[in-house]
């Protein structure tokens, strides 16, 4: 069964800080791993990875895949409070579905 | 401009009762899907379709049921058999199923049994 975890699952800064979110993955075949930003409703989309080593980047935000590691990790820098946020993690792998991590919620205060 | 319509957003049930959540895309997509989310569980796969007339059970399907008849449209019923239906209920779908390309979500509809 696909897996994906994230850390850590809620985090409280300040504005002006940087952060880092991980996650780790278990799947097969794998093909995609995708970041999401959920404020209040419909999830939004970030990034799609897909290979090893190849930072996307935009504004603040910036995301790389580690395929020999299983792992991406998704960077903030000078956090805002527009930035708070759950952001979710996603997985394709072989099957026809995208599996979610739990999500980190991030707060970011004034 | 395309997108994904999910209606009502708030809704509330009475213990008992079988209530029907609408999804309703114009994208052309082939693919539709059903979420739930919880806090602190991210999101669940229900049920999902690949085509019209065709549709698969996820990992939490039980006390849930689904139709695919026209392309644009994949509603959710929650019957009464699901025991915690209390929710926040996400649609989204994708150009095929599987796609390299991600989801694209509606806004949600957040049930709460009364």
């Amino acid at each position: 069964e696909d897996k994906v975890v994230q850390s850590p699952l809620s985090l409280v800064v300040h504005e002006g800080d940087t952060v880092t979110l991980n996650c780790s993955y278990e799947v097969t075949n794998f093909r995609s791993l995708l970041w999401y930003k959920q404020e209040k409703k419909a999830p939004t989309f970030l990034f799609m990875l897909t290979s090893s080593g190849i930072e996307k980047k935009s504004g603040r935000l910036s995301s790389i895949l580690d395929k020999k590691e299983l792992f991406s990790i998704l960077n903030i820098t000078a956090t805002q409070t527009g930035d708070s946020a759950i952001y979710l993690c996603a997985v394709g792998g072989s099957n026809y579905k995208l599996t979610f991590g739990k999500g980190t919620l991030l707060t970011v205060n004034p | 401009d395309g997108g994904i319509t999910q209606s009502p957003k708030y809704l509330f049930r009475k213990e008992g009762q079988n209530v029907t959540l609408s999804c309703e895309q114009n994208l052309n997509h082939d693919a539709m899907y059903w979420y739930r989310q919880d806090p602190g569980q991210g999101l669940r796969l229900i049920y999902y379709s690949q085509i019209v007339n065709d549709f698969q059970k996820g990992d939490i399907a039980e006390g849930y049921s689904v139709s695919r008849e026209k392309k644009e449209s994949f509603p959710l019923t929650v019957t009464s058999a699901q025991k915690n239906p209390t929710a926040f209920y996400l649609c989204a779908s994708s150009i095929v199923a599987g796609s390299n390309y991600g989801y694209t979500f509606g806004s949600g509809t957040r049930l709460t049994v009364v």
